[in-house]
């Protein structure tokens, strides 16, 4: 099981938006609604921000925002704030009852 | 409050075995899947076990098949991954994870703080 496709960096300046894309197959993004979105902070334990595609947990803010289109995933983060800045690793059920992540995009708020 | 608490990380040489515990309070330990998830140094986070809420299903990365086995007891709210033949690409942080749901969905809301795991000589 491969990992999904992210890219490595992305960044953004305070206010802006961004969007980082998570490309699978249709055994694992494609096929389940699945997906989900984890942000880490270096030291710390990842923190989920997105289940199902575009839910948001309790506490998570709304700047934070999921679609999915085919076998392609996106996480938008909108109003960048200087605390956004950190890893972001998308995630999905596979065909093979298993959990797959992306390699993980680190976002540069500059 | 929803607390996972790991324990068991330890340096290790290739070849030896280790076992990692994971113990849950604050939310009724049977019905979720839980799941095992690693950071090996300068890496991505890459799932490495699941076992299902009723404990009759576990799931595997190929990367650790045959060699690492996941269980739970739910008399004592702890999750556990032994690990057998371990390698020196075995070394990373590991996390114990809560599912949302009863099966592995990938829906990881809560984890452990992490513990270390070396593999080497």
């Amino acid at each position: 099981q491969s990992a999904l496709t992210q890219p490595a960096s992305v960044s953004g300046s305070p206010g802006q938006s961004i969007t980082i894309s998570c490309t699978g197959t249709s055994r694992d993004v494609g096929g389940y609604d699945y997906v989900s979105w984890y942000q880490h902070h270096p030291d710390k334990a990842p923190k989920l921000i997105l289940s199902d595609v575009n839910n948001r947990p309790a506490g998570i803010s709304s700047r934070f925002s999921g679609s999915k289109s085919g076998d392609t995933a996106s996480l938008i983060i909108s109003g960048l704030q200087v605390e956004d800045e950190a890893d972001y690793y998308c995630s999905s059920y596979t065909d093979f009852s298993t959990v797959v992540f992306g390699g993980g995009t680190r976002l540069t708020v500059l | 409050e929803v607390r996972l608490v790991q324990s068991g990380g330890a340096l290790v040489q290739p070849g030896g075995s280790l076992r990692l515990s994971c113990v849950g309070s604050g939310f009724t330990f049977g019905p979720h899947g839980m799941s095992w998830v690693r950071q090996a140094p300068g890496k991505g986070l890459e799932w490495v076990s699941g076992v299902s809420g009723g404990g009759d299903s576990t799931y595997y990365a190929e990367s650790v098949k045959g060699r690492f086995t996941i269980s739970r007891d739910r008399s004592k709210n702890t999750l556990y991954l032994q690990m057998n033949s371990l390698r020196a690409d075995d070394t990373a942080i590991y996390y114990c994870a809560k599912d949302d749901y009863t099966a592995i969905t990938a829906t990881l809301r809560y984890w452990g703080q992490g513990t270390r795991v070396t593999v080497s000589s």
